[in-house]
């Protein structure tokens, strides 16, 4: 009964490839977020989207493009990936944008590790 | 672009004892909200506490308690009666329509 879940939660892998990082949530939220937690624990958020449409595009890379098929899922493509994107990602889900509820949910995270 | 500031890196209190955890903020907005996060070393994020900057009255959740000062832009966290589960790191974070922004965080330890 997870209400927000990452897969995976571990990645390792080699400069240059590409993954993804999936997300998905069971609330009925209509929002849902990436946010990067670096080494140094700081967290940022990184894209944020309201019924599938893009709402925040923080200054990220144009290697991370977020996809999200339906409500219930965002996942998180990453290319060429470079060591400094090596990280914590979280998804979080909210059920709008604050206009009704502000709380967010977030995942158990997916630490990202290039090598 | 709103900021937000966690002065304290890290504190430690003994357990049983209360402490209080510092947290301001900077926006030009008069709506939004505030919130309190913890996240143990399971990495999980997890809500603590939420106060709307509408309301005046300090929100409260058992032995969490904030004291919200609008007119100063200040957010303190208070945890009464300390335990040892409460060792984290503390985000204290700004948001309005979804954008939300952490502070860099506290870490916090109790002692027995």
């Amino acid at each position: 009964d997870t209400a927000v879940s990452q897969t995976p939660k571990y990645l390792v892998t080699q400069m240059g490839n590409d993954k993804s990082i999936k997300c998905e949530q069971n609330l009925g939220h209509d929002t849902m977020y990436w946010y990067k937690q670096d080494s140094k624990k700081f967290l940022k958020i990184m894209f944020s989207y309201n019924n599938k449409e893009l709402i925040i595009n923080e200054t990220v890379p144009n290697r991370f493009s977020p996809k999200s098929p339906d409500k219930a899922h965002l996942n998180l493509h990453i290319n060429s990936l470079e060591l400094g994107d090596s990280a914590v990602y979280f998804c979080a889900s909210s059920q709008d944008l604050g206009l009704v509820s502000e709380t967010q949910y977030f995942g158990p995270g997916t630490r990202l590790l290039v090598l | 672009a709103q900021t937000v500031t966690q002065s304290q890196p890290e504190m430690s209190v003994q357990e049983a004892e209360t402490v209080t955890l510092s947290c301001t903020y900077d926006t030009s907005e008069s709506n939004y909200y505030l919130f309190w996060y913890k996240q143990p070393p399971s990495r999980q994020m997890i809500l603590v506490i939420r106060q709307e900057a509408y309301k005046q009255q300090n929100a409260t959740e058992n032995r969490f308690s904030v004291n919200f000062q609008k007119a100063a832009k200040s957010f303190s966290l208070k945890i009464s009666d300390s335990q040892l589960g409460d060792t984290a790191m503390y985000f204290c974070a700004f948001m309005k329509m979804g954008d939300m922004r952490f502070g860099a965080g506290t870490r916090l330890t109790v002692k027995p």
